[in-house]
């Protein structure tokens, strides 16, 4: 159980144009989602989190009008990375939390911008 | 700001060797939990403990969360090549959902 998915898993795109992400639990419903953008052999950075049917939450100095977040059902939460430029290429983790807080992670959209 | 210190950061042995990843803080967490992560791929949960003194095992792997809820430890026995990766730490913040992730400890085993 407890198991997120992400979509694409890889995407390559041109400088300007937007990318949209999903992030779906697979067998649970999470009213909280969480994206993350992570560094090579780095630690996990928080960007947002989402809330079903409510307005994303940004972490200090994430651009809210870049990462756009819509959390439209309790089981579907998507990032879009708006007007990409080379900076915006990463690894994008997106998690779902469960019992006891628990979050437990998709598998991550590495994204290049070119 | 609530920060989780762990360490090593980088940690090279020989299979069969023991080891242990600590994750300090001068904040009380309301749970604590270990992810493993392949590189390219998520974080996989292995463990979340939630009591103060709380020990849990899973098969050669340890965890313990520190009486005041401020630190926690993760020790293997025996490692194997299959241990490799980086292993994350993450406190809970009470009435907040998010997690605080410590810097990571990318484990190598060697055959």
């Amino acid at each position: 159980g407890a198991v997120v998915s992400q979509h694409p898993s890889r995407v390559i795109c041109k400088s300007g144009t937007s990318v949209k992400i999903e992030c779906r639990s697979l067998d649970f419903q999470a009213t909280t989602m969480f994206w993350y953008r992570q560094f090579p052999k780095k630690s996990l950075m928080l960007m947002a989190t989402s809330n079903e049917g409510s307005k994303a939450t940004y972490e200090q100095g994430v651009e809210k009008d870049k990462f756009l977040i819509n959390h439209a059902s309790l089981t579907l939460s998507t990032l879009t990375v708006t007007s990409a430029h080379p900076e915006d290429s990463s690894f994008y983790i997106c998690s779902a939390t469960g019992f006891q807080d628990t979050q437990y992670f998709g598998p991550g959209t590495r994204l290049t911008v070119l | 700001t609530q920060l989780l210190e762990q360490s090593p950061q980088f940690l090279s042995i020989q299979e069969g060797e023991n080891l242990t990843v600590y994750c300090n803080s001068s904040s009380v967490f309301s749970s604590l939990q270990w992810y493993r992560q392949e590189p390219g791929e998520g974080p996989v949960l292995l463990v979340t403990v939630v009591t103060g003194g709380e020990v849990k095992k899973l098969k050669r792997l340890t965890f313990q969360f520190g009486d005041a809820r401020k630190d926690s430890s993760l020790h293997i026995t025996a490692a194997q090549p299959g241990d490799t990766g980086l292993y994350l730490c993450a406190g809970g913040i009470q009435g907040a959902q998010k997690l605080v992730f410590g810097q990571g400890t990318r484990l190598t085993i060697n055959p």
